[in-house]
């Protein structure tokens, strides 16, 4: 079955340690997104890839970095984390629409990040 | 900056009863609105887009666009408690990018 896969599901970790969160579909879609999410919040884009080799950073600025090498994987990494970077990050992707052409995204699951 | 404005809420309304859910964004090139709804610690899911004026159904569910107006709405028919989650308005523009709104919280009381 088509999916969007993240993880880890849930990560606590201390001040100063690099984290990469993984993010992999199976759905062959060329886009894919990391969104932000605080507890009862709006999401937030913060990174955003059109393709195998293409990435680009989305509305909301992030100390974080992404990675296209393959098309099904769209990992996040964070170099030293930090307290301010405690949230939901979620993963998403899409690809070429139904008839309508409208792109849905699919998400996954999600990372919830706390840093102490 | 592109917006997307949403009443936060909460919207409680009985069971079986219509929940309506509004939406406004800034950006006239606009191309495609969405809803998605999202339950208390979940990812949000799709219930339905819509890009052409008027209205679309799909089950209970009916969304409305107003390009005129800038305005989207979301039509929940016979509320189920089921129902009751965090509806997120979401809106694509010309270079696929979706920017949400902050959502409203619906609750459906049995």
């Amino acid at each position: 079955e088509a999916d969007i896969y993240q993880t880890p599901r849930y990560l606590v970790i201390g001040t100063g340690k690099k984290i990469t969160l993984e993010c992999s579909q199976t759905m062959g879609h060329d886009k894919m997104y990391w969104y932000q999410q605080d507890p009862g919040m709006e999401l937030h884009l913060i990174h955003y890839s059109y393709g195998v080799n293409s990435t680009e950073k989305g509305d909301l600025s992030s100390e974080s970095t992404v990675s296209r090498i393959r098309t099904e994987h769209f990992p996040l990494t964070l170099e030293s984390a930090r307290p301010s970077h405690t949230s939901q990050y979620l993963c998403a992707s899409s690809g070429q629409g139904s008839s309508s052409g409208a792109n849905v995204l699919t998400f996954g699951a999600g990372s919830r990040l706390t840093v102490l | 900056q592109k917006e997307v404005e949403q009443n936060s809420g909460p919207l409680s309304v009985p069971e079986g009863a219509i929940a309506s859910l509004n939406c406004t964004y800034s950006d006239r090139g606009s191309q495609s609105f969405f809803w998605y709804r999202q339950y208390s610690g979940k990812s949000p899911e799709l219930i339905m887009f819509i890009y052409s004026n008027g209205d679309k159904e799909d089950g209970r569910f009916t969304a409305q666009l107003n390009k005129a107006s800038q305005y989207v709405s979301l039509l929940i028919r016979d509320s189920q408690p089921s129902d009751s989650a965090t509806y997120l308005c979401a809106v694509k523009d010309s270079n696929y990018k979706l920017t949400f709104g902050k959502g409203t919280l619906l609750t459906v009381n049995p």
